[in-house]
């Protein structure tokens, strides 16, 4: 049973553009819902996370819109970079994230030059 | 470098050999995490540990997979007779106790398992 489930599985966005990632989760216990950003070889780090007290949050070029009701969230980027080329992963955690992470599949972006 | 730090980078092993790869949190996190990567998968929960206390273990780990964290300070993940359904990359994160201020977990850059 897959818990988070994660969309696309492949983006490529022009530079300046857009980039938009979706998750959707079952579990109504989760409450709290980070982003991680892999590049390859490395380990995934944090890049922005919500609780789902508020509806939105944005740090710098990226912003997460919460949906409580639908059970759904999304990472945007705007004004996409080559440099933000990585593998993102969405996750879902209990206990305020101090607990173990439920990870989406993972979404690959490319943004071209 | 006060991050997490995991070793080796890189294993080869043939099959049916036992493997060990080591975690070292960062210092003040007594929570640490060990995750099991796929390619082309998100990371997937294998164990926890609060200080030396293991107190989680996912049905993927099978009785083949031992992890200890003696002294709840550095931590290693034992895979005895290794199989090629083995083959990943092996993540250890930390967190810190500190729930009011900072739950993140802190990934280290893995381990890549091949076994041949």
């Amino acid at each position: 049973q897959q818990q988070v489930k994660q969309s696309p599985q492949s983006l490529i966005v022009q530079k300046g553009g857009i980039s938009i990632i979706n998750c959707a989760y079952e579990n109504t216990a989760f409450d709290y819902f980070p982003w991680y950003q892999q590049f390859p070889g490395k380990g995934p780090a944090l890049l922005i996370a919500i609780r789902p007290d508020v509806s939105e949050k944005k740090e710098g070029r990226f912003t997460i819109s919460f949906n409580k009701s639908a059970k759904q969230f999304s990472l945007h980027i705007m004004d996409s970079q080559p440099g933000d080329s990585a593998t993102y992963f969405c996750a879902a955690s209990m206990n305020s994230g101090y607990s173990t992470l439920t990870f989406g599949k993972g979404t690959m972006l490319l943004v071209s030059p | 470098d006060t991050g997490v730090s995991q070793n080796p980078r890189h294993k080869i092993t043939k099959r049916g050999q036992n493997v060990t790869f080591r975690c070292d949190p960062i210092s003040e996190h007594n929570r640490l995490y060990w995750y099991r990567q796929t390619l082309g998968q998100g990371p997937e929960f294998l164990t926890y540990f609060q200080n030396e206390a293991q107190l989680e273990k996912s049905r993927l780990l099978s009785d083949r997979f031992s992890a200890e964290r003696p002294k709840g300070s550095f931590s290693t993940l034992e895979i005895q007779r290794t199989e090629q359904g083995d083959s990943a990359m092996y993540l250890c994160a930390s967190s810190s106790p500190n729930k009011r201020l900072n739950t993140e977990a802190f990934f280290g850059q893995g381990t890549r398992l091949t076994v041949v």
